[in-house]
Formats: structure tokens, C-alpha cells, sequence
């Protein structure tokens, strides 16, 4: 399978703990975008890469969150000290841009439960 | 900060009738695309508009873009039953490089 891959699939832990997401995007692809989508709500922008370059990171996110893509391959999401509104589905997409076209290809995302 | 509106929120239809999703941003946009999200599933690349008024068809979906580049619409002749899902618009300001996602329109369609 050549799709992007995010693992876990499931997360359950408790509150105050820290947690953290693997994104391994498609080969080749320069972007990668992180984002949060709750039950009946459309995708939520956390933030995005471009290679290696954290280009941008969402108002929205606490410190809590950090995210990296060291060798601009695969990306991990941490969650520190995870409160009980984190819970939700993590969504890793990934995207070959060039000029205006940027598709976003989609994992099967992270379901996140805080306890 | 840039909002997405979409609406209607949920649309039920019979199968073969028409089935329309508007799609509203509160600032002007370099580019708009569009998703489908299967229950269960994860988003889907359906399409991108990047021009004023450029008009786009892929099979039963006309998807539109609106000459002040705030607004969009997707059309979808005669629904299926493997229509079912929900319709995300996305949008992407001339500031910068990530996308603002409306809630989505959920389209049920009955047999």
C-alpha cells in the first residue's frame, strides 16, 4: 500500500499523560499537513510542513502540541499532558505541490479517547 | 481569522433527484477544493477551482467557483446510493498555504 499510513489507529490514556502520533506521508511528497476533526465537524488545520520546515502552526494550538518532520519523510504529533476536549481524530494528509495544485492525499487518521 | 460556511449541514434525498452543497468564505480565495468523506472514512480528494467563475464537471458533479472567489458550490445530477457521505469544501486564502475546511454537508440518499 502506497497510501499514507498513521499509527496508531486507536488511542486510549488518561488525562495528564502525554501521547504521540506517527504520520508516514506518501514517498515523495513535500508537504505534509496535520489536522484535528471532532464528530460532525470538517477538518481542523493544526499545522503543515514543507519538508523538513514547520511552515505553519495553527492559532488554535496550545503549547502543548509539537510536531516534527526531522528528515522530511515521516512526521510525529505529541500531546503533552492530554486534557479530555484533545479527544478526537488526528488526520495526517500529505500533498506533491506544484504551483496552485496541492491535493491532499488522506490517512486513515489517529482516534484519540482521553480518559 | 478566514471562516468557511457550507449549507445546507445535512440533505436527504430521494435516489435519482438532484442534490446541490453551497459552500460560503468569509475572505477572497487563491483556490478552493473539495472532499468526500465516507462514514467511517477518511477525506477524499475530489477536485480543486482556482480561476473566477471556472466551471468543472466530472461525470454527475458540476462543481463552480464564484467571480468574487468567496464562494463555490457542488452539483450532483441524479444521486446515487454511492453518493452517500459528506461533502467537505476547503479553502485557501492568499496568505498562506493551509486550507480552512467548512463542517460539511451530510448527503443521505434513499433507495
Amino acid at each position: 500500500d502506497t497510501g499514507v499510513s498513521q499509527d496508531p489507529r486507536h488511542k486510549i490514556t488518561k488525562r495528564g499523560q502525554n501521547v504521540t502520533f506517527r504520520c508516514d506521508p506518501i514517498s515523495e511528497h513535500n508537504r505534509l499537513y496535520w489536522y484535528r476533526q471532532t464528530l460532525g465537524q470538517g477538518p481542523e488545520f493544526l499545522t503543515y510542513f514543507q519538508n523538513e520546515a514547520q511552515l505553519e502552526k495553527s492559532r488554535l494550538l496550545s503549547d502543548r502540541f509539537s510536531a516534527e518532520r526531522p528528515k522530511g519523510s515521516f512526521s510525529t504529533l505529541e500531546i503533552q499532558r492530554t486534557e479530555q476536549g484533545d479527544s478526537a481524530m488526528y488526520l495526517c494528509a500529505s500533498s506533491l505541490a506544484s504551483g496552485d495544485l496541492d491535493t491532499q492525499y488522506f490517512g486513515p487518521g489517529t482516534r484519540l479517547t482521553v480518559l | 481569522g478566514q471562516q468557511v460556511m457550507q449549507i445546507p449541514q445535512y440533505q436527504h434525498v430521494q435516489e435519482g433527484e438532484d442534490f446541490t452543497t453551497y459552500c460560503n468564505s468569509s475572505t477572497t480565495l487563491s483556490n478552493i477544493q473539495w472532499y468526500k468523506q465516507r462514514p467511517g472514512g477518511h477525506p477524499v480528494f475530489l477536485i480543486q477551482l482556482v480561476k473566477s467563475g471556472e466551471v468543472k464537471k466530472q461525470k454527475r458533479l458540476t462543481f463552480q467557483f464564484g467571480e468574487a472567489k468567496k464562494n463555490s458550490s457542488l452539483h450532483i445530477t441524479a444521486t446515487q446510493t454511492t453518493d452517500v457521505g459528506t461533502y467537505f469544501c476547503a479553502g485557501r486564502n492568499n496568505y498562506g498555504q493551509n486550507f480552512v475546511f467548512g463542517p460539511g454537508t451530510r448527503l443521505s440518499v434513499l433507495p
